[in-house]
């Protein structure tokens, strides 16, 4: 257990809809990512928060957002969902500004379905 | 722009076989180099990394890597085999500086047989 959690674990939903994927992150972790994980494009980066404000962004689509509130849990939320963004969203946590030298812990993630 | 290549997306072993995968970098300044493992229905757990010193890395569950600058590469090694080594391998690079940013291979799958 890496101490990170994720909610919900499955999400199963229709084209054009949104939802929202949710992370928790380690106790003590400032730094919270964002990954998508899908057969086509294996493990992408999405998106990186450290202490509520964006730090680096990735291969993340204008329909995705991501904010981390002052309790340091993050949200991604993904909007007019097509079939293509069927895959398992993973969310890590660090210690600090997401440093090189960093270790990144990741959750179970959330496998998203859409049909 | 840094890359990573995995070499196989399967790779089979007997249960006390040497297990080697095999992972070259592509980056423009020095790296960092993580391995990651994933077992089924799981997230990602950090093997080892390597961002600087002994370029001989040990990390858990008996594995270890080195990196070689003048081959480019990171490969990572098991002397023995275990039939609970069987998961998801994930080569990862990142740059020295700045911000963590995580560019991963495709991953190799590491089959066990008894």
């Amino acid at each position: 257990d890496s101490g990170v959690t994720q909610t919900p674990k499955h999400l199963i939903t229709a084209t054009g809809q949104r939802v929202t994927l949710r992370c928790s992150p380690r106790s003590g972790d400032l730094s919270v990512y964002w990954y998508q994980q899908s057969l086509d494009q294996g493990l992408q980066f999405l998106i990186q928060y450290y202490n509520g404000e964006e730090r680096a962004k990735g291969n993340i689509l204008e329909r995705f957002s991501a904010q981390q509130f002052p309790d340091l849990h993050s949200e991604l939320n993904l909007s007019s969902l097509e079939l293509g963004d069927s895959a398992l969203y993973f969310c890590a946590s660090a210690l600090a500004g997401g440093l090189a030298t960093d270790t990144q812990y990741f959750g179970p993630g959330t496998r998203l379905t859409v049909l | 722009a840094q890359s990573v290549t995995q070499l196989g997306s399967h790779v089979s072993v007997s249960e006390g076989a040497l297990v080697l995968l095999r992972c070259n970098y592509s980056s423009s300044v020095p790296p960092y180099l993580f391995w990651y493992v994933q077992y089924p229905n799981q997230g990602l757990q950090l093997l080892l990394k390597y961002t600087t010193g002994a370029t001989l890395v040990k990390g858990i569950n008996g594995f270890e890597a080195e990196f070689k600058k003048s081959e480019t590469s990171f490969h990572l090694t098991k002397p023995s085999a275990h039939m609970s080594d069987a998961a998801e391998y994930f080569c990862a690079v990142s740059t020295n500086t700045g911000f963590q940013k995580l560019v991963f291979g495709t991953g190799t799958r590491l089959l066990v047989s008894p």
